[in-house]
This record gives C-alpha cells, structure tokens and sequence, in this order.
C-alpha cells in the first residue's frame, strides 16, 4: 500500500510569509503527527491528529498550526517565518489501537526561509 | 519517558553484525524500547520495538537485558544501505494512541565500512 506522502518536498519562502504543507497518511491511519528536524535541535514533536481533532502538542509557538480532515490527510501551518523555520517537516502516521505507537515516516518537506 | 544513551556513532564492516547499544537505567515496568532509523534526508523508518522479551522480525533483533536497563540491536548482516543514524526510544504502550510525540535523542551514526 502507498506510504505516507508529503507535498511540496522543496520550497522556498521569505521571513514573514506562511507556509502549509499537506500531508496524506496511509490508507486506514487516522492518527497524523508532525515532527521538526534541524541539525542544532533534532527532531521534535509538533502536535498529533486524530479524527479531526489535535490531542497533543510539543513546544511551539502559536504561530505553528495544524489541521485533519475527515479523510485523515493533514495539514500544517507556519505563519510569519522566521530564518530558524527552515527545517525539515515530517509527517507521521499511525492506526490505532495495537500499533499506536508505530509510526511511519513521510520522505518530509524541506523548507528554507530566507 | 525514560531517557536513553546510545554513542555517538560506530562503524561495522559490511556483512558483519552490527551491534548497537543502548542504555535505558530509568525505565519503568510499562515502558517498551523501540528503534528507528534514519537514511540521510529522508523520515525515520521504525525497526523494532520490545517490552522485555528479545524481539525478531525480517530486519533486525532487539535483545533486552533481564533488568531492562539496556539493550541491542543487531542487524545480523549489514550492507551499506544501513548506513543511519539510529535513534533507540523508550515509552509507554498507549493502545489508543494520543501519546505526546515520540523523543528522538542524538541517535547512533552507524557508518557500514566496505
């Protein structure tokens, strides 16, 4: 079955813009998570998903947001970028029950903020 | 969750064991230690994951030593795709899901040697 697929892979974007990147789970994953990766701070959690409704969140400003729709694909917003932004965005998903804490990994979205 | 320490990196020749390590002093009775890895700019890929019973499955082994305070996993053959950096993990089972986001810590680089 088809992984876990993020859009766009690359962009590019300048301090105070906003950014969504989009994410769709696997076929059947109702819980989305969304991870930050830089080289100074590894990954970090942002927030999780399931069936619409956000149940956890890592430490982050407000200006980071998110979203799930009802077919489980999600969504992930960066208001009024910042150069220390640029990461890499990644998007897991999991089912739930037994396998909750499984994740699978999107190939992510690498945004620089320039 | 409990914290883990893993070195900061390793080598192993090609077709050899891989033997990586990891210390988990603090864990509590209803932790499990996972393992995931990551290929250069793409997302985590989950390995293993064990409660206190050694674990196998088509990629690697996990054993857990009787007191839980440690652990290995072994890839029994390494080629150079295994080249990543390996993060051990330990948290709760939350059979829901809803969990916080997992904690990556600085991982293992494992360099495959030709």
């Amino acid at each position: 079955k088809a992984g876990v697929t993020q859009t766009p892979r690359y962009l590019i974007k300048t301090r105070g813009q906003q950014v969504t990147l989009s994410c769709s789970p696997i076929s059947g994953h109702r819980s989305v998570s969304w991870y930050q990766q830089t080289p100074g701070q590894g990954l970090q959690f942002l927030f999780e998903y399931f069936s619409e409704t956000q149940r956890n969140k890592g430490n982050f400003p407000g200006r980071f947001s998110g979203r799930q729709f009802s077919n489980s694909r999600s969504e992930m917003n960066v208001s009024t970028l910042e150069l220390g932004d640029s990461a890499l965005y990644l998007c897991a998903s999991s089912s739930a029950g037994g396998t909750a804490n499984v994740l699978t990994f999107g190939a992510g979205s690498r945004l620089t903020v320039l | 969750d409990a914290k883990t320490t893993q070195p900061p990196s390793m080598d192993c020749a090609e077709g050899r064991a891989a033997n990586l390590p990891c210390n988990h002093s603090t864990i509590s009775g209803n932790e499990y230690v996972y393992w995931y890895r990551q290929i250069h700019s793409q997302g985590p890929q989950y390995i293993i994951h064990g409660l206190k019973n050694n674990e196998t499955n088509e990629m690697a082994s996990l054993i857990i030593t009787e007191d839980r305070k440690s652990s290995t996993l072994i890839l029994p053959h390494a080629t150079l795709r295994d080249t990543a950096v390996y993060y051990c993990i330990v948290r709760v089972w939350y059979s829901g899901g809803g969990a916080d986001g997992l904690t990556f810590g600085k991982g293992t680089h494992l360099i495959i040697q030709p």
